[in-house]
């Protein structure tokens, strides 16, 4: 029962920004949205999360749209080692802070 | 930052033994931690959750008996595959909220456990 959906998978340029969409209408006005990558056979990787503000790290942006019903993931400088699965992913209001998954985006670094 | 450690790697076993899995917090306290299961191809699936202290909780459908999980101290959890069969094989997942459990913190991820049984 994820709450989010996301493409299956995206090819991108190396060198390019890739973009990484994802809806999530039915968030509530307290969940935070985070994204995670899964790069094959490791542990997922924290990359970035946010509430309602665009948000920027050294490693990607999030922009939120302002009804926060969707969001888009902007890797700026995609190399080949960010071919990943990304994961987009609404904390689901349980007492212990689970996060449940989604099927995620297949990105795919092409040099 | 957070470090979540998992041990063994990878592990390979003959039906009907035993499997146990370890999570540690290296540089946190975790009073929960999480596991996952994750088949090929597919996305990350909750299996429990493990509180410091107590009983786990556990998904619908997940064997409590079959998988025993074990928190026993703040930095560490075990899961461990009791009477493994074939189709136990699969990638097994920590994690734990680094700090206090409030939507602005971050989950970290152990590095996976690849379980093969024979």
């Amino acid at each position: 029962d994820a709450k989010t959906t996301q493409p299956t998978s995206m090819d991108c340029a190396e060198g390019r920004a890739a973009n990484l969409p994802c809806n999530h209408s039915t968030i509530s006005g307290n969940e935070y949205v985070y994204w995670y990558r899964q790069i094959h056979s490791q542990g997922p990787q924290y990359i970035i999360h946010g509430l309602k503000n665009n948000e920027t790290n050294e490693m990607a942006s999030l922009i939120i749209t302002e009804d926060r019903k969707s969001s888009t993931l902007i890797l700026p400088h995609a190399t080949l080692r960010d071919t990943a699965v990304y994961y987009c992913i609404v904390r689901v209001l349980r007492s212990n802070y689970q996060l449940i998954w989604g099927a995620g985006t297949k990105l795919i670094i092409k040099p | 930052g957070a470090v979540v450690s998992q041990h063994p790697s990878r592990v390979i076993c003959k039906s009907g033994t035993s499997v146990k899995i370890e999570c540690r917090s290296l540089d946190f306290q975790a009073t929960t931690m999480f596991w996952y299961r994750q088949f090929p191809k597919q996305s990350l699936m909750l299996m429990a959750t493990s509180n410091e202290g107590s009983k786990a909780t556990y998904e619908q459908g997940v064997e409590k008996d079959k998988f025993l999980i074990n928190h026993a101290s703040l930095t560490l959890s075990t899961l461990t595959v009791t009477s493994a069969h074939p189709e136990d094989s699969s990638f097994y997942i920590c994690s734990a909220w680094a700090g206090k459990t409030t939507a602005a913190n971050v989950l970290t991820f152990g590095a996976g456990s690849r379980l093969t049984v024979l």
